[in-house]
C-alpha cells in the first residue's frame, strides 16, 4: 500500500541553527502535502502545506519543497528557537474511490537546545 | 466557525471488550471525516476515512470498524478489544470536495488492560 518515509526520527539543534526533516512517498497520485506539528499532549495542527503545482513555498522562517519526479518533499525551519521543539508529521495525500486519504510519517522530534 | 468534538478523552478497557468512540463535527456540512491511531511514540496511521453517510473506506484490516450514521458523526467500534489496540485516537475532518488541512479532535487514549 501506500507509504511515507520520514527522516530522521530525531533531531537535535542549537537555537539558531536551521532543522531540516525529509520525506519521500510512494503514491504516485499524491498531490497534497501538509506538514503538522505536535506539541506534547496535544493535537496535530498545520503548520504549512504544498500542492504538487508548486515547487517550494514560503511562510516566514517554514519553508517546504516539493520534487514530484523523486517523490520527496522536505521541511526548512530557519532560525530554530526552544519552542519550535515538537513532534513534526509530514504526509501525503491524494484523492481515490475511496475520498481523499493523507498518509502520514513517522514523525520526527525536534529538540531546539536553548 | 467549525469544531470537532472527540469523546471520552481516555478510557480503560479490558481485553474482549467493546468499544465505541464517537466523533462529531459541527459548523460544516458533508466534511471528510478521518479515525487515526497514533502508537506510543509513533507516527499517525490511518485507519478510515469517509465522504459521506454509509461511504466509509477501510486502510487497515483489523477487528476495528466505523461507521458513519449521520452526516457529521464518525464512530470508531469494536466488538472484542485486544492489547494492541491500546493507543491515542484522533478523529480529524476536512472541508469536503477538495485536500485541504485537517482539523483533529482532542483525541482519545485508550488503554486495554
Amino acid at each position: 500500500g501506500e507509504n511515507v518515509e520520514q527522516h530522521p526520527s530525531t533531531l537535535s539543534v542549537q537555537e539558531g541553527d536551521s532543522a531540516v526533516i525529509k520525506c519521500t512517498y510512494s503514491d504516485s497520485a499524491s498531490n497534497y502535502f501538509p506538514w503538522y506539528k505536535q506539541e506534547l499532549g496535544k493535537r496535530p495542527q498545520l503548520i504549512i502545506d504544498i500542492r504538487s503545482n508548486v515547487g517550494e513555498k514560503k511562510d516566514q522562517r517554514i519553508a517546504v519543497t516539493l520534487n514530484k519526479t523523486a517523490k520527496h518533499f522536505s521541511l526548512h525551519i530557519t532560525e530554530t528557537q526552544p519552542e519550535d521543539s515538537a513532534v513534526y508529521f509530514c504526509a501525503a495525500g491524494s484523492l481515490n474511490t475511496g475520498g481523499f486519504k493523507t498518509i502520514f510519517g513517522a514523525g520526527t522530534r525536534l529538540f531546539v537546545k536553548a | 466557525s467549525q469544531t470537532i468534538h472527540q469523546w471520552p478523552a481516555t478510557l480503560v478497557q479490558p481485553v474482549g471488550s467493546p468499544l465505541s468512540l464517537e466523533c462529531t463535527v459541527e459548523g460544516t456540512s458533508n466534511p471528510n471525516l478521518y479515525w487515526y491511531r497514533q502508537a506510543a511514540g509513533r507516527g499517525l496511521q490511518l485507519l478510515f476515512y469517509s465522504v459521506g453517510i454509509g461511504q466509509i473506506s477501510s486502510e487497515v484490516p483489523q477487528n476495528l470498524s466505523a461507521s458513519r450514521p449521520q452526516d457529521r458523526q464518525f464512530i470508531l467500534s469494536s466488538k472484542k478489544l485486544l492489547l494492541s489496540d491500546s493507543g491515542f485516537y484522533l478523529c480529524a475532518w476536512s472541508v469536503p470536495g477538495t485536500h485541504t488541512e485537517a482539523f483533529f479532535g482532542q483525541g482519545t487514549r485508550l488503554t486495554v488492560v
